[in-house]
């Protein structure tokens, strides 16, 4: 089955830094990758997502980039802002199958 | 209603006991799956429903862990004779497509399961 690695398990930056965290899969069936962020006792929420016929997608401040070939997968996150703070999950799935979710990464932006 | 709800938010049980954990998803999800977060880790995947239909439950830990969604709507999570290494928030997420295509999930706030 598929395995998600996902690295580090904690990044710490200053205000207006970028932030960057990287996963690896496992399963080369695997087509769509997304990205959860979960603040302090909260539901994890889908914050962006990337599909396996495209290998970068942006949405303002966040962009996620898909390497296919070395099955990695990566988030970054320009002009970090304080409420950019919180754990952050990759998953990974192919068609039919559950999303399998990397451990997190803690995610602490200082002003 | 709005969102993905789940009942209760907090349950306390002696090693031993039953416990049954319920998740209303949104109304016309089609699949529903069924996550373990421990304290600092990611989810965890225990089971996931297409319809009615238990397509994957590879991820239960154990016998003890049954799941149902008999009407393809509401799903419960049972563990029985709870153990101490069950504690944990179970979280309940839908998605609104099915099959080949599962796209977006959305995730209740959790059960969290504390055994004493």
């Amino acid at each position: 089955g598929e395995n998600v690695e996902q690295h580090p398990s904690t990044l710490s930056v200053q205000e207006g830094d970028s932030a960057v965290i990287k996963c690896t899969y496992s399963d080369s069936a695997s087509n769509y990758f997304p990205w959860y962020k979960q603040e302090l006792g909260k539901r994890p929420q889908l914050i962006i997502d990337i599909r396996s016929n495209v290998g970068e997608k942006k949405d303002q401040r966040i962009a996620v980039t898909l390497n296919k070939t070395a099955k990695h997968f990566s988030l970054h996150i320009t002009e970090t802002q304080p409420e950019d703070s919180a754990v952050y999950f990759c998953a990974s799935n192919q068609a039919g199958t559950a999303l399998i979710f990397g451990k997190g990464t803690t995610l602490s932006v200082s002003s | 209603g709005a969102g993905v709800s789940q009942s209760p938010r907090y349950k306390v049980a002696k090693r031993g006991q039953d416990v049954a954990l319920r998740c209303d998803p949104i109304s016309g999800h089609v699949s529903l799956f069924w996550y373990q977060q421990a304290l600092g880790q990611g989810p965890e995947f225990l089971t996931y429903f297409q319809n009615e239909a238990q397509l994957d439950k590879s991820g239960l830990p154990s016998d003890r862990f049954f799941a149902e969604r008999p009407e393809g709507s509401v799903s419960t999570l049972k563990i029985q004779r709870t153990q101490q290494e069950d504690s944990a928030v179970y979280l309940c997420a839908s998605s609104f497509r099915g099959g080949s295509n599962t796209g977006e999930l959305f995730f209740g706030e959790g059960s969290r399961l504390t055994v004493l």
